[in-house]
């Protein structure tokens, strides 16, 4: 069974400049999570989507961070223009619901702001 | 709010060791607690869950407990290797159904 895809691996982009980086999460999973991660540090939820619902994005930063879940299954988060404080690694996991299951990570996108 | 706290930061023991890892959290009211391994540079893998309603589980040479009245887990690690090397993160699933981590223990096991 496939994991959690991720894309890309390493971004490096200049300031004010947009990214964008995008999940797929294991089939059938209905509950999707973007984390950030910064060096030395547990991730912080950005993001959960139950199905193509945000139902929680109380930290995502939304002047200049957006996301979506089309159908359900793909995400991408962007982030427009990108400042030198978004450097860190952007993970996304999924799991069958937000209850009571098992989450898996993918494995992440390093972001690099110069 | 759930907070989740992990001591030590940093661990290194020599090869062959039993060893204790430590994760505490303030809400009592979770669903389960998740353990993580994650190597440098990569995304974290999954090593056990635990669902509010058990006490422990066990994977090969790892065994976690979960206590929700002093709002503490542990993860063992039996006879520990080189290859055990990483930071292993803690992770409490709260009313607000969203992963809460800790910082990590990084631990590092000397040949």
């Amino acid at each position: 069974e496939a994991g959690v895809v991720q894309s890309p691996r390493y971004k490096i982009i200049e300031k004010k400049q947009p990214v964008a980086f995008w999940c797929n999460p294991i089939s059938g999973h209905n509950t999707l999570y973007w984390y950030l991660q910064n060096l030395g540090q547990g991730p912080e939820l950005l993001i959960r989507y139950e199905n193509e619902e945000a139902v929680d994005d109380s930290q995502l930063p939304k002047d200049r961070f957006s996301a979506e879940r089309l159908k359900g299954v793909d995400s991408t988060l962007k982030i427009q223009p990108a400042e030198l404080g978004d450097s860190a690694v952007y993970l996304c996991a999924s799991s069958w619901d937000s209850m009571n299951t098992e989450a898996f990570f993918g494995q992440g996108t390093r972001l690099t702001v110069v | 709010k759930q907070e989740v706290t992990q001591i030590p930061a940093a661990l290194s023991v020599p090869e062959g060791e039993n060893l204790v890892l430590n994760c505490s959290f303030t809400d009592s009211a979770i669903y389960n607690l998740q353990w993580f391994r994650q190597d440098p540079g990569k995304g974290l893998t999954s090593l056990l869950l635990i669902q509010s309603s058990q006490r422990e589980q066990t994977s090969g040479r790892l065994n976690a407990s979960l206590d929700k009245s002093s709002g503490r887990s542990t993860l063992y690690i039996a006879a520990s290797q080189p290859g055990d090397s990483a930071t292993y993160l803690c992770a409490g699933l709260g009313g607000a159904q969203k992963l809460v981590f800790g910082q990590g223990t990084r631990l590092t096991i000397n040949p």
